[in-house]
């Protein structure tokens, strides 16, 4: 059975300051990997995915993640944040059979 | 194009009551799926939808129920309401390619409210 797990419930972050999120995965197949983004009174918003290939995805908004197969650990990072950057973050996993585990997902707070 | 569209946006319903919400896809996307996001909490799946016929379900008691239509928009229905029902339902719709899920696209979501 695949699970997410998030390391942190919340990082706080000075503006401007680099910033990593912690997800670490579990599943016994090859598996797709997500980071979605959730402002606040929103739907999500697709950040970037890891499907095969390169291990270091580029996303929006500046945001990369680097997937690490030994570690199962698809962390997320941004060297640089902007206080637009305020919003809940979800790490996803799906093993390709049409459905997503998301994590419980992290608060990100821009402090100024 | 537009996205992935849902109503209502938001309602409010009484405990015990039936409660249908709706999703249309994105243009060209055959596949649909049903989300609860508790406050606080990721989304969790419930069903999912291709070409008119579930592919897969999650941990939802039988209250819970969907259908796709021929345009492959979908319903989501939930029967006998309960306060632990209030939360924020996405749909989520893919281009299915062979039987893989290569990314899907989520609608703004409709916020139930159960008193």
């Amino acid at each position: 059975a695949q699970s997410v797990t998030q390391l942190d419930s919340q990082v706080p972050v000075f503006e401007e300051a680099p910033v990593e999120l912690r997800c670490n995965y579990s599943s016994s197949v090859s598996v797709y990997l997500f980071w979605y983004v959730q402002y606040p009174n929103q739907g999500l918003q697709l950040l970037l995915k890891y499907l095969s290939g390169s291990t270091l995805v580029k996303g929006i908004n500046g945001f990369e993640a680097e997937f690490n197969k030994s570690q199962t650990s698809f962390h997320l990072r941004k060297p640089s944040v902007h206080i637009s950057d305020t919003a809940e973050y979800f790490c996803a996993v799906s093993d390709r059979d049409d459905k997503i585990i998301f994590g419980k997902g992290t608060r990100l707070h821009i402090l100024p | 194009d537009a996205g992935v569209t849902q109503s209502p946006t938001h309602l409010i319903k009484t405990r015990g009551q039936h409660v249908t919400l709706r999703c249309s896809p994105i243009s060209g996307h055959k596949s649909v799926s049903w989300y609860q996001q508790v406050l606080g909490q990721g989304p969790q799946f419930i069903f999912q939808y291709y070409e008119k016929e579930e592919r897969g379900r999650g941990n939802f008691p039988d209250r819970f129920s969907a259908r796709q239509f021929p345009n492959y928009s979908s319903e989501l229905n939930v029967n006998a309401l309960l306060l632990g029902d209030s939360a924020l339902y996405l749909c989520a719709s893919a281009w299915n390619r062979d039987r893989g899920i290569y990314e899907q696209y989520f609608g703004p979501g409709t916020r139930l409210t159960v008193t």
